[in-house]
């Protein structure tokens, strides 16, 4: 089992629907988890984080964690077509140490 | 802050060439990482530094890669001798750890190209 796993798309929605995306993760220690935003020939950009059961909202972002599940979230609401990029999901998985390991990513489209 | 800068953003060698990849994490972080990026395997995690001594390794793909990081600026990924599957997009990310306080910042990545 991958330590972070994603649907890697394509999710299509239209211009201004919500797009939901979803991670799950193997180790029930993580403690943080943190979505990423990657344009296509660009790095990727940090855009969420959340550490505690429930939801955060920021703008038009809200993360959703549910720890028991080990599940973790990304909505977007009244997505636009600029949202159109891949999202991965990262948390920090321990091992040896606390490295940070990444999702294959969801691809993402807006439709306009 | 200018955030994490890596150098050479393009790198294109032939193969048996040594390639060196350069970062300078974010003044003050205390944490780096060393990812790769392909279509087929997506961003791995190749090596981890926490205070400049190399915690995990487990990623590096053989021994033709190695990684260092002499202070708190600087850290190189050396290839030697590279081979065209070794042609990615390499990112470098650095984070302050403590307590849950792992967001990482990624530079904007070396795009290399094995010929």
């Amino acid at each position: 089992q991958k330590e972070v796993e994603q649907n890697s798309g394509p999710l299509s929605v239209p211009e201004g629907a919500i797009a939901s995306l979803n991670c799950t993760y193997s180790d029930r220690g993580s403690q943080s988890f943190f979505w990423y935003r990657q344009y296509s020939g660009k790095s990727p950009e940090l855009i969420m984080s959340i550490y505690s059961n429930g939801d955060k909202e920021d703008g038009r972002f809200t993360a959703q964690l549910n720890k028991a599940s080990q599940y973790v979230s990304l909505l977007i609401r009244d997505s636009q077509p600029s949202d159109s990029a891949t999202y991965l999901c990262a948390a920090p998985v321990r091992d040896s140490s606390y490295k940070l390991i990444f999702g294959s990513g969801t691809r993402l489209l807006v439709r306009p | 802050d200018a955030g994490v800068i890596q150098s050479p953003r393009h790198e294109v060698t032939e193969m048996g060439q040594e390639v060196t990849l350069r970062c300078k994490p974010i003044s003050g972080h205390n944490s780096l990482f060393w990812y790769r990026q392909t279509m087929m395997r997506g961003l791995e995690l190749l090596i981890y530094f926490n205070n400049n001594v190399p915690i995990d390794d487990s990623g590096m793909p053989e021994d033709r890669f190695s990684a260092k990081m002499p202070n708190a600026s600087f850290s190189t990924l050396k290839i030697q001798p590279s081979e065209p599957r070794d042609s990615a997009v390499y990112f470098c990310a650095s984070s302050l750890v403590g307590g849950k306080n792992t967001e990482a910042f990624f530079g904007q990545g070396t795009r290399l190209t094995v010929v």
